[in-house]
């Protein structure tokens, strides 16, 4: 119930190509999903962060896109380029439970130039 | 320095040994965190302070004992570790515990052996 499944565990995106990493849910009280960037040697950094009561959110190259019936939200990177190459986490929280981030197991990227 | 510095940046030790991992953040904050991250796995929230006062402690070990002076300083003390303990331990920060954006530390790099 408290898992957060991401997928894939590894994709390599020619440049300019579109990066997509999906994660699902069960707990249908999360309300806070947010997306971390790790690079080798730092910790992660937040990429971009949707709540349940908008379907998509933009930012730059980047996009959250939340379906709530299917429990399902995605990471899009549009024009991928090699400094987009990195580890990408999905979390998720609720607010009633001190707002814990739930981590995915995380997706590293690779976009080869 | 800015932002959550972490130290040491490599730490090796044997299984019967004693040592210290020091955090310190310099964002004003007053949550801070540790998580666990081995590879391919989610991040595994440890331990959060919220204002000095410990409010999650994640059936971790007792192996592994944090320390929260102030709210800029977190600790992890750690004794007695398991090779299965050798991960990237990371640090956080948040304005407060709960529905805020997390700065990571870099993280230190624990291997026992």
């Amino acid at each position: 119930q408290q898992q957060v499944k991401q997928s894939p565990q590894s994709l390599i995106v020619q440049k300019g190509g579109i990066s997509i990493i999906n994660c699902a849910y069960e707990n249908t009280a999360f309300d806070y999903f947010p997306w971390y960037q790790q690079f080798p040697g730092k910790g992660p950094a937040l990429l971009i962060a949707i709540r349940p009561d908008v379907s998509e959110k933009k930012e730059g190259r980047f996009t959250i896109s939340f379906n709530k019936s299917a429990k399902q939200f995605s990471l899009h990177i549009m024009d991928s380029q090699p400094g987009d190459s990195a580890t990408y986490f999905c979390a998720a929280s609720q607010s009633d439970s001190n707002y814990q981030l739930i981590w995915g197991a995380g997706t590293k990227l690779i976009i080869k130039p | 320095e800015t932002g959550v510095t972490q130290t040491p940046r490599h730490l090796v030790m044997g299984m019967t040994n004693k040592k210290s991992l020091k955090c310190e953040q310099h964002l004003g904050h007053n949550a801070m965190y540790w998580y666990k991250q081995s590879a391919k796995k989610p991040l595994e929230l440890m331990f959060v302070y919220n204002f000095k006062e410990q409010t999650e402690n994640n059936s971790v070990p007792s192996r592994f004992s944090p320390e929260c002076p102030n709210s800029s300083h977190l600790f992890l003390h750690l004794h007695t570790l398991q090779p299965e303990d050798s991960a990237l331990y990371l640090c956080a920060s948040s304005l407060q515990a709960g529905g805020y954006e997390q700065y990571f530390g870099p993280g230190t790099r624990l291997t026992v052996t």
